[in-house]
Parts: C-alpha cells; sequence; structure tokens
C-alpha cells in the first residue's frame, strides 16, 4: 500500500530536550515536505527536500533542522524544543517538481507534539 | 497575508442539505487543488483544477475553477455525515515549485 509513515504519532516532552520525528515513505518520490497545522493558520510549509541531499527551507524553518540521506527518508529534528512548536506536523511527499507538475501531494497521517 | 481565502471557515449544516465553499485569491493560480482532512488523519487530495472554467465532478461534490482562474468553488449535494470534515483549497506557486495551503473550511454535517 502506498503510504507516507510518521512516527511518533503523539508525544508529549518538556522544553530543550532533543526530539526527532520520522517520516518515510514507499512511493519512490523524490519530494519530500513537513507542515505544522496550527488553528487559524492553516498548514504552514516548515522544509522541504527536492531530492537526496537537497534540502531548503519553508515559511517557518526556526528551530527545526531536517536531512535527506536516503531518499524514501526525512526526519524532522526538534533540537531544542520550546511550547510555540506545540502542534501537529505533517510530512508529505510527491513526485519531484517539473513540466507538468501540479504539486499533488500525499501526506501522513500526523504526529501531534506538546512541548511543555 | 493569506494568498488564499476560504470561507466560511465554519459551517454546520443538516444532512440532506446542499452547500458551497469558496477559495479566493488575488493571484492567478497556475493550478488549484482541493483536499479532505478527516480527524486524526493527514489531508487526502480530492482534486486538481487547471484550466479555467473547468468543472470536476466526484459523486455529489461539484469543483468549479474560476474563468480567470483566481476562484474556486466546491459544492456538495445533498450532504451526509461522511462529508464532515476539514476542506482545504492548495495553490502551486509558480517558479517556487511550492504548494499554498488556505486556511480550510470546517464542515460538519448533522445527522
Amino acid at each position: 500500500e502506498a503510504q507516507v509513515t510518521q512516527n511518533p504519532r503523539y508525544l508529549i516532552t518538556v522544553t530543550g530536550k532533543k526530539l526527532t520525528v520520522t517520516c518515510s515513505q514507499n512511493m519512490n518520490h523524490e519530494y519530500m515536505s513537513w507542515y505544522r497545522q496550527d488553528p487559524g493558520l492553516g498548514l504552514r510549509q516548515i522544509y522541504y527536500s527536492m531530492n537526496v541531499e537537497v534540502t531548503d527551507k519553508g515559511d517557518v524553518p526556526e528551530g527545526y533542522k531536517v536531512s535527506r540521506k536516503e531518499k524514501r527518508n526525512f526526519p524532522l529534528i526538534l533540537e531544542s524544543p520550546s511550547p510555540n512548536q506545540t502542534s501537529l506536523y505533517f510530512c508529505a511527499s510527491s513526485h519531484r517538481p517539473g513540466t507538468g507538475y501540479t504539486g499533488e501531494l500525499f501526506f501522513g497521517e500526523g504526529s501531534r507534539l506538546t512541548v511543555l | 497575508t493569506q494568498l488564499l481565502e476560504q470561507s466560511p471557515q465554519f459551517l454546520s449544516i443538516q444532512e440532506g442539505e446542499n452547500l458551497t465553499v469558496y477559495c479566493n485569491s488575488s493571484s492567478v493560480f497556475s493550478s488549484l487543488q482541493w483536499y479532505r482532512q478527516e480527524p486524526g488523519e493527514g489531508p487526502v487530495l480530492l482534486v486538481t483544477v487547471v484550466t479555467g472554467g473547468e468543472v470536476k465532478k466526484l459523486k455529489r461534490l461539484t469543483f468549479q475553477f474560476g474563468d480567470a482562474r483566481k476562484d474556486s468553488s466546491l459544492h456538495i449535494t445533498a450532504a451526509q455525515p461522511g462529508d464532515t470534515g476539514l476542506y482545504l483549497c492548495a495553490s502551486l506557486i509558480q517558479g517556487a515549485q511550492k504548494l499554498v495551503f488556505g486556511q480550510g473550511t470546517r464542515l460538519t454535517i448533522n445527522p
């Protein structure tokens, strides 16, 4: 089954304790992206990756890191989480943008993070 | 400033009624997508519209792309409780290869 898998689905942590949210896709997609979803603000892009070893900042990258060492995996790292990073996080993937690309994204089920 | 404005933000209606939700922008879209997100799930693509004036149907859902490609609407006929969810429109920013989302319309269909 084609899917994007995120872990953990739920996490409560404390300020400053480093954490990683994993994301894996089995569709051989080149493009992967992380979003956070907050009430009234919709989905905002954190980081994206066009291919292995190619990453770039989205609209709200502060406080986050990513890496893309393998095509299927795109972990999101919070080096020193703060309460304003409490949110619902989504990983998404798609084929590589190019001619005729219309941007359809496949999303994971989300990871709800609470930072105390 | 929100690039995509969705209205209404919240809508609660009775089963069997019809409804329309809107997605508007001051910019021209190269393409526009509608996603539905159910509680505890990620958004799932419903449709992509590309051509101005385009109309697409998905069972009881009708999607329309404005002639000028600056607006879109989603019409649901005879709404059912299973239609409950958050409806998001999204547009690709040309050149930036990035999808931008509206704030969403949270739809509740009451039995």
